[in-house]
């Protein structure tokens, strides 16, 4: 079982571009979620998706877009990078109750 | 608001036990978490704890929760080398539409030392 994978693990932007980060999970998880971490904040959550086809706000959502594309996958977008957007990215993914299953981190620098 | 705090730092020699403490603000929260971190990977689950038991023992890991003063510790016995990681702690609340909003702490750096 490969879990919760999250596709780049390391993306260098110049300010303005855009880029998708991708996550699967195989564990048939109804709710995905995405966070950011930063030294001294913890995780952050930017957006969830509860169940295929819904998707909501999380605390951190301005920059960001995401897309439930199926119940596997949940994308995250940055239409228009900025430095203030360099983090390490996490996908992860549960039940509808229950413990977040994380994936391997997405390290992202915008310059 | 949901609100967790820990403390940043700990070192420890190897042998003995380690202590991380947290304290959360959300009475409501169903469940309480502890999640470990090594370099450059992600977060993965170490135990958690319903709220309405005040301890749990797995191995040489104890949860202790004083829900009254919304104080939860991991105490980590025999700590090794390969214990040596980021522990976060979480709080747990339901999100609109369904889905489990964890509320994360800063993490606390675990140093051992031989």
């Amino acid at each position: 079982n490969a879990g919760v994978t999250q596709t780049p693990k390391f993306q260098v932007l110049k300010t303005g571009q855009s880029m998708t980060l991708q996550c699967a999970q195989d564990m048939n998880h109804n709710s995905m979620y995405w966070y950011r971490q930063d030294p001294g904040m913890g995780l952050r959550l930017i957006y969830y998706s509860a169940s295929e086809g819904t998707t909501d706000k999380g605390e951190v959502p301005n920059g960001y877009n995401v897309s439930r594309l199926n119940k596997r996958e949940f994308s995250l977008r940055l239409e228009s990078a900025a430095p203030s957007q360099t983090s390490v990215y996490f996908c992860a993914s549960s039940y509808i109750t229950g413990e977040l299953f994380f994936g391997e981190g997405s390290r992202l620098t915008v310059l | 608001g949901e609100d967790v705090e820990q403390s940043l730092f700990l070192s420890v020699r190897e042998g003995d036990s380690s202590v991380i403490n947290c304290t959360y603000t959300d009475s409501s929260s169903t469940y309480l978490y502890w999640y470990k971190q090594e370099p450059g990977a992600g977060l993965q689950l170490l135990t958690y704890i319903f709220s309405n038991m005040d301890m749990k023992q797995d191995q040489r890991l104890t949860v202790l929760l004083n829900k009254k003063d919304k104080h939860l510790s991991l105490r980590i016995a025999d700590t090794q080398t390969g214990d040596s990681a980021i522990y976060f702690c979480a709080e747990s609340s339901g999100l609109t539409g369904g889905g489990n909003k964890l509320t994360f702490g800063t993490g606390t750096q675990l140093k051992v030392e031989l």
